[in-house]
Formats: C-alpha cells, structure tokens, sequence
C-alpha cells in the first residue's frame, strides 16, 4: 500500500500556465508538508498543514497556493509558473506525538520542467 | 530558522571502507533525523535521535548525536554499492513541527 502519494509524477509545462500537483496520503497523520528541492538537492519546506490549518508559510510566491480540502490531502496550485519554478516537489506527512517527535514520510515526488 | 552543515557534500569510496558524515549547527535541535534518498524516490527515514549524546545502530550504520544536541554524524562501517545514495540530515526545531534540512551528502561506493 502507497503511504504517500503525488500526481502526477512528471509535469512539463509553459510559462505563464496554472498548475496543481495532487498529494494524498493513508497514514492517518495529521500533518502534511510541501518541499521543494533544487538541481542542487537542497531540501527547503515550503508549506505544512495540521488538521487541516496552515502552521507554516516560508517566504514563497504568493503564485504558490495550497490547499487542504481534508487531513489525508494536500494539494499544491501554481499560477503564472515561471522557469525557476523548475524543481522536484515533495509532499510528506508526519504525525504529532506527544514527546513532540515529528518523524516525515515522504511521496515519490513530482518533477516539474518549465519552459 | 536554524541552519544544518553537513559534509562532506560528495563521497566516492570503494566496496569495504569505513566513512562518516557530519551534521553541525550553532542551533539546538529537540531531535535529529537522517534520511535517505535515491534517485527518482523520496527521501525515506533511517532514524531519530533524541536525546543529548544517544548513539542508535542500524546494522552497519552508527548514528550519533552531540552531547548539546547540536550536531550528529553518521559512520558506515564496510560500505557496499547498497549503501549508495543521498544522506540527507534533518533537525527538529524547538519551537514546533519544522524540520530544517542540511545539504546532503551524495554517497557512491564503488564496487
């Protein structure tokens, strides 16, 4: 059984297209995280989600929205997609424990290409 | 946010030997996590330390944490093509759920 799920695995698009990359995840964790990761695999959290409230909310481009229709999903819409959007994007998921231990699940990633 | 060194940033070894991996920062973490990641996956959990000074084994893997919780390292002893793939370090920030990643450690072993 799939933990954590993307879709699509690859997308290719133009600039100045919306997309939306869809995560999924059956673990029953109450929090899920988006990540970015560059050509050079620096690893940076882009937003996270706890029952369903946004807790995080780095420095991204606003382009960038999420949204959490429910605890097992959070899904990731870009607008106006730009060539430095180009990277891998992870979604993960972890769940809150009382010693406050926050061990991360990772998807298979989704490989954007913008051109 | 707290920032993670690692490094070295590339390691090429051969079949058998021994290499270790840092993980430093200035900052105190509640808990440290190493992660590997191959090519086309995500990366996937090898362990959590906790606690100041803890050493957890993970078959030839020896993951230790600093007495501060500051930093960490990672020693593979007689590695194998197997072992092959990013390390990636992760501290838990103090104040909530934030994993900060360092800049991962590309590892080949050559057979």
């Amino acid at each position: 059984d799939t933990a954590v799920s993307q879709t699509p695995k690859y997308l290719v698009t133009q600039m100045g297209n919306d997309k939306s990359i869809k995560c999924e995840q059956n673990l029953g964790h109450d929090t899920m995280y988006w990540y970015k990761q560059d050509s050079k695999k620096f690893l940076k959290i882009m937003f996270s989600y706890n029952n369903k409230e946004l807790i995080i909310n780095e420095t991204v481009p606003n382009r960038f929205s999420p949204k959490s229709p429910d605890k097992a999903h959070l899904n990731l819409h870009i607008n106006s997609l730009e060539l430095g959007d180009s990277a891998v994007y992870f979604c993960a998921s972890s769940q809150t424990w009382t010693s406050g231990g926050y061990e991360q699940y990772f998807g298979p990633g989704t490989r954007l290409t913008v051109t | 946010t707290q920032l993670l060194e690692q490094s070295p940033q590339f390691l090429s070894i051969q079949e058998g030997e021994n290499l270790t991996v840092y993980c430093n920062s200035s900052s105190v973490f509640s808990s440290l996590q190493w992660y590997r990641q191959e090519p086309g996956e995500g990366p996937v959990l090898l362990v959590t330390v906790v606690t100041g000074g803890e050493v957890k084994k993970l078959k030839r893997l020896t993951f230790q944490f600093g007495d501060a919780r500051k930093d960490s390292s990672l020693h593979i002893t007689a590695a194998q093509p197997g072992d092959t793939g990013l390390y990636l370090c992760a501290g838990q920030e103090t104040s909530g759920s934030r994993l900060t990643f360092g800049e991962g450690t590309q590892l080949t072993v050559n057979p």
